[in-house]
């Protein structure tokens, strides 16, 4: 299974751009980025994810290097809201079927 | 749009009880999936059902028991509660495996 590296924890400015790295040297071919997030006591939620090419949505951009074995999140205008832990994950087959493993994660704290 | 319901949201149980933890999503999806969370850890899987009458254990699925019983509900059934399975648990869904998983807000499980 890929595993992810991520930094324990970050701070940004709010109204700055968050960047948050994520290393994931062993992914294989067919493995999807996936970024999710959880803010305090609630549901992890989907931001976005990205096969090779850089992605982006109306919440954040996804930058995947050439080799695919880093990615970064791009939060282009933090805000106070975005404050949450962020999952970088690689997407797992098995048996067909795929599964989210999700690691400890980045701690983004957006101050005022 | 409620999404993923989950119910109960908050549950004591003495060690010994059984429980069933009940999710239910309104998106058509075929897969869902029950994790549990605990502190400062990432998501495990517990148990997915990839599409209706199929379901699969994850990563830590000892303990527990699943059943798929419509398109829609998706149970996780604790039959013998112990104080290791105290814990946040969380059930998903996606459209099918290789879609992104929409979580539901989770059920807080103390086990005395």
């Amino acid at each position: 299974d890929a595993k992810t590296t991520q930094p324990p924890s970050m701070d940004c400015a709010e109204g700055r751009a968050a960047n948050l790295p994520c290393n994931h040297s062993t992914i294989s071919g067919n493995e999807y980025v996936y970024w999710y997030r959880q803010i305090h006591s609630q549901g992890p939620q989907y931001i976005i994810h990205g096969l090779k090419n850089n992605e982006t949505n109306e919440m954040a951009s996804l930058i995947i290097t050439e080799d695919r074995k880093s990615s970064t999140l791009i939060l282009p205008h933090a805000t106070l809201r975005d404050t949450a832990v962020y999952y970088c994950i690689v997407r797992v087959g098995i048996q067909g079927a795929q599964k989210l493993v999700f690691g400890q994660g980045t701690r983004l704290t957006i101050n005022p | 749009n409620a999404g993923v319901t989950q119910t109960p949201k908050f549950q004591v149980l003495k060690t010994g009880q059984s429980m069933t933890l009940q999710c239910a999503q309104d998106m058509n999806h075929n897969s869902m999936y029950w994790y549990r969370q605990d502190p400062g850890m990432g998501l495990r899987l517990i148990y997915y059902s990839a599409s209706e009458g199929t379901t699969d254990k994850g990563e830590v699925p000892n303990g527990y028991n699943v059943s798929r019983l419509n398109k829609r509900e998706f149970s996780l059934r604790l039959e013998s509660a112990a104080p290791s399975q105290t814990s946040v648990y969380f059930c998903a869904s996606s459209e099918t495996v290789t879609q992104p998983q929409h979580f539901g807000d989770g059920t807080r499980l103390s086990i005395l």
